[in-house]
């Protein structure tokens, strides 16, 4: 999962398997919960969101879980393409009158192998 | 409909120089944000404005200043560059209260030297 120092964590799959990317967050009080996607030289880019009330939530090929439990969030990428290769970043938004702040993981190398 | 659109792309600066990053949004959103991403880590927030008018601090604010200009337009000024403010530099929108998804947009590569 995130929350390693300067090296990120890597994850290389083969086209057509499904990828999982995992992230640990520190703060409790958060109610919600992002992911993003990161292409080389761009910004990042929104894949799917999940609320504090919800343990699951999918969207095209891809599905986040939540466990607020032991305070961890999945990204599950179904029939991962080269084109997902990226880095993937999870975010937690911490409620009450945070503005829409978001606190950002370290983020994950996904490499997908033709 | 640009979305977030941010100038210049690339600058490099000398140590001591100024420059102002400027970061604009056709959609109408309330909030404006400026974070800063370094190799190996995660974005973290500089500066940020709820909405028209208001500007606060984020987790690195050393450094910089801000104007919300008007409701598009959020700018990040460096009065002093350093060599540690060597980054990249994204700004992103949001449409409102009850809504976090932010939008990125493009980046500014700084290199201080």
């Amino acid at each position: 999962g995130e929350n390693v120092g300067l090296h990120l964590p890597t994850l290389s799959v083969q086209e057509g398997d499904n990828s999982i990317i995992n992230c640990a967050y520190s703060n409790s009080a958060s109610d919600y919960f992002i992911w993003y996607k990161q292409e080389s030289g761009k910004g990042p880019q929104f894949i799917i969101d999940i609320r504090s009330n919800m343990d699951k939530r999918q969207g095209q090929r891809v599905t986040v879980l939540l466990n607020k439990t032991v305070k961890h969030l999945s990204l599950q990428i179904a029939a991962t393409q080269p084109g997902d290769s990226a880095v993937y970043f999870c975010a937690e938004n911490a409620g009450g009158t945070s503005y829409g702040k978001l606190t950002f993981g370290q983020g994950t190398i996904l490499t997908v192998h033709p | 409909n640009a979305g977030v659109t941010q100038t210049p792309k690339f600058q490099v600066l000398k140590t001591g120089q100024s420059m102002t990053l400027q970061c604009a949004q056709d959609m109408n959103h309330n909030s404006m944000y400026w974070y800063r991403q370094d190799p190996g880590m995660g974005l973290r927030l500089i500066y940020y404005s709820a909405s028209e008018g208001t500007t606060d601090k984020g987790e690195v604010p050393n450094g910089y200043n801000v104007s919300r200009l008007n409701k598009r337009e959020f700018s990040l000024r460096l009065e002093s560059a350093a060599p540690s403010q060597t980054s990249v530099y994204f700004c992103a929108s949001r449409i409102s209260a009850g809504l976090y998804e932010q939008y990125f947009g493009p980046g500014t590569r700084l290199t201080v030297t």
